[in-house]
């Protein structure tokens, strides 16, 4: 069964670079069948997607994140990790990681596990 | 962009039929896949190409999708189906996902 785990600190002063992990277990980050990702959720709000990693490296980005995000994968660890700079109060919520199952076809993707997602608080 | 749309919140009582509606354009079209999401936990794959149900997810949810709107529909609810249930599509022009604002279910 596949479980992935949060972990990085909880709180991150304002400007600075909140850094998150993701590992994997129960399943190998090269497996060419799905993809890795990070979701967010703002306290009593939606999911909102920052990005996702192949294994190879590749990423794609939330246009909305993409000058601050980065995402990177080390496959000897079976982990991804999340960087987002200059942060702000606004960057304060719930992080997710989870697998990205790729299905049949290209628009056929879905999240499947997620991780139990770690509070980041964003103050001075 | 393309945007999905939830009620924001529905009731119903227990023994009842809920059905939770994702409108976006042409979203027959497309696959759409159905979270769950309970009171301070991370979210669960209830549903997966509009109607299929992963191990361990209950008969009594179901999926269908044709035309505007997907709709998730759970049978016999019961007072631990009270959670937020959020959809989602692939765009595949961008590349990237595409999440519904989430209805937050009430089990009166």
């Amino acid at each position: 069964q596949v479980q992935l785990q949060e972990s990085g600190p909880g709180l991150v002063k304002p400007s600075q670079t909140l850094s998150l992990t993701c590992t994997v277990s129960g399943d190998s980050i090269s497996n060419p069948n799905h993809y890795w990702s990070w979701i967010r959720q703002h306290p009593g709000k939606g999911l909102e997607w920052i990005g996702y990693i192949f294994y190879s490296g590749t990423a794609f980005y939330n246009p909305a994140l993409k000058s601050r995000v980065a995402i990177s994968v080390d496959t000897s660890k079976n982990q991804f990790s999340l960087n987002v700079t200059s942060v702000t109060a606004a960057d304060s919520a719930v992080y997710y990681c989870a697998t990205i199952t790729l299905g049949r076809y290209s628009t056929s993707r879905w999240f499947d596990p997620w991780g139990r997602g770690t509070l980041v608080t964003v103050s001075s | 962009s393309y945007v999905l749309t939830q009620p924001p919140s529905m009731s119903v009582a227990p023994g009842q039929t809920a059905s939770i509606t994702c409108g976006g354009n042409n979203i027959g079209g497309r696959t759409v896949h159905w979270y769950r999401q309970k009171s301070g936990q991370a979210p669960v794959l209830v549903i997966y190409y509009d109607s299929d149900r992963p191990s361990g997810i209950p008969e009594r949810f179901s999926g269908s999708n044709s035309g505007s709107t997907a709709t998730l529909t759970i049978s016999r609810v019961e007072a631990g189906d009270e959670a937020d249930y959020f959809c989602q599509v692939w765009d595949s022009l961008s590349d990237h996902p595409i999440f519904g604002g989430g209805t937050k279910l009430t089990v009166l």
